[in-house]
């Protein structure tokens, strides 16, 4: 079964670092995503990609947070200069975008800011 | 109007027993409404999904009870297994779009074997 496919699995950084969090999705699919679940809490959409561009984005995704498909296979999330309340899983999904599509998740990147 | 609002935040049922977990949402322009099911370390995962031109799917132990004019909807469990012991997310979304899901606040389910 086709599935979306994160790495690192964890991260731990320095505040103040780059991090570049790596997903590739299911290689038919068009739209991508972001979320993101703070230990404990709900799962947050920071934003969406479609054809090159995001087509929408959260309140969380400001300036320090970028996106990118830098190939036709891996789509990053890429936050400039870490804080510490940055720590948190971090998940990618896919949806192909025809008909009766679900969004598929990956198994997430912790993400620890120390 | 965005939020998805989801009880109980925690819920101990018998095994056996039946699991019910409530959602409602404010945004009549969502018409699909997923389910997903986590466990820990993991990403969620869709567990079932309703649109809401009708008012009950079920799909083996799993049910999903939908009420458009309440704007509520709810995951029944039953014959809860130790094995459904996992976070469960209601949520909702705009079906055609694509757009961005948005999810309640999660429940922590324990069966108790």
């Amino acid at each position: 079964e086709p599935e979306v496919t994160q790495t690192p699995s964890h991260q731990v950084t320095q505040m103040g670092q780059e991090v570049i969090l790596r997903c590739v999705p299911i290689s038919n699919h068009l739209y991508f995503y972001w979320y993101r679940q703070i230990l404990g809490q709900k799962v947050e959409f920071l934003v969406s990609f479609y054809n090159n561009e995001i087509s929408e984005k959260s309140e969380i995704f400001d300036d320090q947070f970028s996106v990118e498909r830098p190939d036709g296979s891996n789509f990053t999330l890429k936050i400039r200069s870490t804080k510490l309340e940055d720590s948190a899983m971090y998940f990618c999904a896919s949806l192909s975008g025809t008909a009766n599509t679900e969004a598929f998740f990956g198994q997430g990147t912790r993400l620890t800011v120390v | 109007q965005q939020q998805v609002k989801q009880s109980p935040q925690s819920l101990i049922v018998q095994k056996g027993g039946i699991s019910i977990i409530n959602c409602a949402y404010e945004n009549t322009a969502f018409d699909y409404f997923p389910w997903y099911q986590q466990f820990p370390g993991k990403g969620p995962a869709l567990l079932i999904a309703i649109r809401p031109d009708v008012s009950e799917k079920k799909e083996g132990r799993f049910t999903i009870s939908f009420n458009k004019s309440a704007k509520q909807f709810s995951l029944h469990i039953m014959d809860s297994q130790p094995g459904d012991s996992a976070t469960y997310f209601c949520a909702a979304r705009r079906y055609s779009s694509a757009s961005k899901i948005i999810f309640g606040s999660g429940t922590r389910l324990s069966i108790r074997p």
